[in-house]
This record gives structure tokens, C-alpha cells and sequence, in this order.
């Protein structure tokens, strides 16, 4: 069965500062791959998604992530970060015949002045 | 448009108290689902729906019941409710492929 794992709970990064979060999932079918973003006390929000194609994927506020097969990961990632930036981060992975969603446990985003 | 709206925001019940949260969407999808997110779990799927009077379950279904009577609507029913089900609850639908959209979640307390 598929599982995503987000390698870190908490990346702490200064402002301006860029950022990686981690995200590897375990198996090598082909996949859908979505980033989402919570904002404290919100509901979740689409950041990006790959389905096909190009395998770097940009995505609203500036983030962006890369698709690697080979190594079965998804990371996200931002030039610079800002305060406003500061959220939990999800990432999620589809089977394209399964369409459920298999959930990392998230990464929360600390910006440091 | 409003999306997926979720009632109530928070409620606080006592131990074997039953209740509905209430969850519906204005944008024809014929996927709908419920999530309870625990600190440190991420997202765990509760029961989900792929049309009008079908449902299944999920990861995580012990203590809910749900049913699909219209597209629009996606009730979810605590029969009885335990501490253990102190969580915050999140409705998403979806078209057939695509991206989840969440409501703003419903914070639930069971004393």
C-alpha cells in the first residue's frame, strides 16, 4: 500500500531565508502528487499538484517541487521565504487508478525574524 | 460561490452524546469525504462518497455513520460520542479527478 512520508515535523528557516520540505512516498506506480497548505485555524488549500508532464511544478506564493521517480519524492521548495509563509505543509499522493488520497503528516513552516 | 461549507465551527459535547456536522457544496462534485486531523496524524480519512446514495469507508470509521442522499450534502453522525473522537473535522470534495477542496473545519470537544 502506498505511504508518504514527510521527513521533518518542523523546519524552522529565517525570513528571506530559502526552504525545502521533504516528501518521499513508497510506491513506484505511476501517481498523482499534490502539495497542500493550511494556515493556522484554516482549512487545507491546493499549493500545486503534478499530474503529468513537466516533472517541475510551480505553484501559487512562489513555491515550486519537483517530481523525481526515481527517488519517489515530491520536495517543495522557495527561493525566499516570508512571514506570511508560516503554515503546515501537506503533502498527498494518488495512485491514477486509485483516486484516494494518502497523506504525510505534515511539516510545519517556522519563519524567524 | 460559496464551496464546501461546514456547520457548526466548534461544538463541545458531553461523553455518549450523539450529533451531525453538517457539510455541503455548491460546485456539482460527485466525490465528497470527511478527514479528522489529530496533532502529529496529518489527514485521516473518515468515510467518503463517490455520488448521490453511495458511501464507504474510510481509514478510520469506528463511532460515525454518513450518508449521501443528495450531491450537495455529506452529513456526518457521531452515534455516541467518546473523548477519543475530540478532533478537528474537515469536509473536502472533489470532481471525478482533481484537486480536494476543504471547508474551514468543524472543532469538536467531547468531555
Amino acid at each position: 500500500a502506498q505511504s508518504v512520508t514527510q521527513l521533518d515535523s518542523q523546519v524552522p528557516v529565517f525570513e528571506e531565508a530559502p526552504v525545502e520540505l521533504r516528501c518521499n512516498y513508497s510506491s513506484s506506480v505511476s501517481v498523482y502528487l499534490f502539495w497542500y497548505v493550511q494556515y493556522p485555524n484554516q482549512g487545507l488549500q491546493l499549493l500545486l499538484k503534478y499530474l503529468s508532464g513537466s516533472t517541475l511544478v510551480k505553484g501559487i506564493n512562489g513555491f515550486e517541487a519537483e517530481f523525481n521517480k526515481s527517488q519517489t519524492s515530491f520536495h517543495l521548495r522557495k527561493p525566499s521565504v516570508h512571514i506570511s509563509d508560516t503554515a503546515e505543509y501537506f503533502c498527498a499522493v494518488s495512485d491514477v487508478s486509485n483516486y484516494q488520497l494518502i497523506w504525510g503528516a505534515g511539516t510545519k513552516l517556522i519563519i524567524k525574524p | 460561490n460559496a464551496g464546501v461549507t461546514q456547520t457548526p465551527k466548534f461544538q463541545v459535547l458531553k461523553t455518549g452524546q450523539s450529533m451531525t456536522l453538517q457539510c455541503a457544496q455548491d460546485m456539482n462534485h460527485e466525490y465528497m469525504s470527511w478527514y479528522r486531523q489529530d496533532p502529529g496524524m496529518g489527514l485521516r480519512l473518515i468515510h467518503y462518497s463517490v455520488g448521490a446514495g453511495i458511501t464507504d469507508q474510510g481509514e478510520v470509521p469506528n463511532g460515525y455513520n454518513v450518508s449521501r442522499s443528495t450531491t450537495e450534502d455529506f452529513p456526518l453522525r457521531l452515534l455516541s460520542a467518546a473523548p477519543s473522537q475530540t478532533s478537528v473535522y474537515f469536509c473536502a470534495s472533489r470532481p471525478v479527478t482533481g484537486e480536494l477542496f476543504f471547508g474551514e473545519g468543524s472543532r469538536l470537544t467531547v468531555l
